[in-house]
């Protein structure tokens, strides 16, 4: 499969809102309800921040939320601090137990 | 704490073989199913193999397809990808990842680097 398409960075003022989208197919993104988003430091491990496409894991602010229309997912960060710094990446699974990953959206902080 | 550390990364020569390990801590192993995941350089992640509790059920990504193979010992809290007939865009890190509730990896280690180059 091809890699979902994310764009290339998105840029914010502390305390301003960004958004990523997520774009793929009716074979991945818009089939399944299975879209998860992950922080990346780089040379540190990636960070599960969304599953199932809007639910967060314990332990990740509220500031972080996903949505999905059609084949394109979503990631907000409202409120944004400087430690949300980093690049993100979605992945959707793909049937036949496959994950394709999007290309990646480095977050920067103003 | 859930962790996950890699192993075995280094430089191997096209057509070279490396085998990759990932320890586990800090939960029972034997309960989760476990993929690896790469990010060659300045790109980014790829699936590459999932193996289930018991190992007896397994995927590839079509890139590596018959030339790694994904195992696990649950005695030893260990998983591992045996890589063969290695290529130069097999270039990567690798990461472990475990497959935990409604997400496919929900906890990563670090990665170990894997650099194929004559």
């Amino acid at each position: 499969q091809s890699a979902l398409t994310q764009p290339r960075s998105v840029s914010g003022s502390p305390g301003q809102s960004v958004t990523i989208s997520c774009t793929g197919t009716s074979s991945d993104v818009g089939d399944y309800n299975y879209v998860s988003w992950y922080q990346h430091h780089p040379g540190k491990a990636p960070k599960l921040m969304i599953y199932d496409v809007s639910k967060r894991p314990s332990g990740v602010p509220d500031r972080f939320s996903g949505s999905k229309s059609g084949n394109t997912a979503s990631l907000t960060i409202s409120g944004l601090q400087a430690e949300d710094e980093a690049d993100y990446y979605c992945c959707s699974y793909a049937g036949s137990i496959s994950y394709v990953f999007g290309t990646g959206t480095k977050v920067t902080v103003l | 704490e859930v962790q996950l550390v890699e192993s075995g990364g280094g430089l191997v020569q096209p057509g070279g073989s490396l085998r990759l390990s990932c320890a586990a801590s800090g939960f029972t192993f034997s309960s989760y199913e476990m993929n690896w995941v790469r990010q060659a350089p300045g790109k980014g992640l790829e699936w590459v193999s999932y193996i289930s509790t018991s190992g007896s059920t397994i995927y590839y990504a079509d890139s590596v397809k018959g030339r790694f193979t994904i195992s696990r010992d649950n005695a030893k809290n260990s998983l591992y990808l045996q890589m063969n007939s290695l290529r130069a865009e097999d270039t990567a890190v690798y990461y472990c990842a475990r497959v935990g509730v409604g997400s496919p990896f929900d906890y990563w280690g670090q990665g170990t680097l894997v650099t194929v180059s004559s």
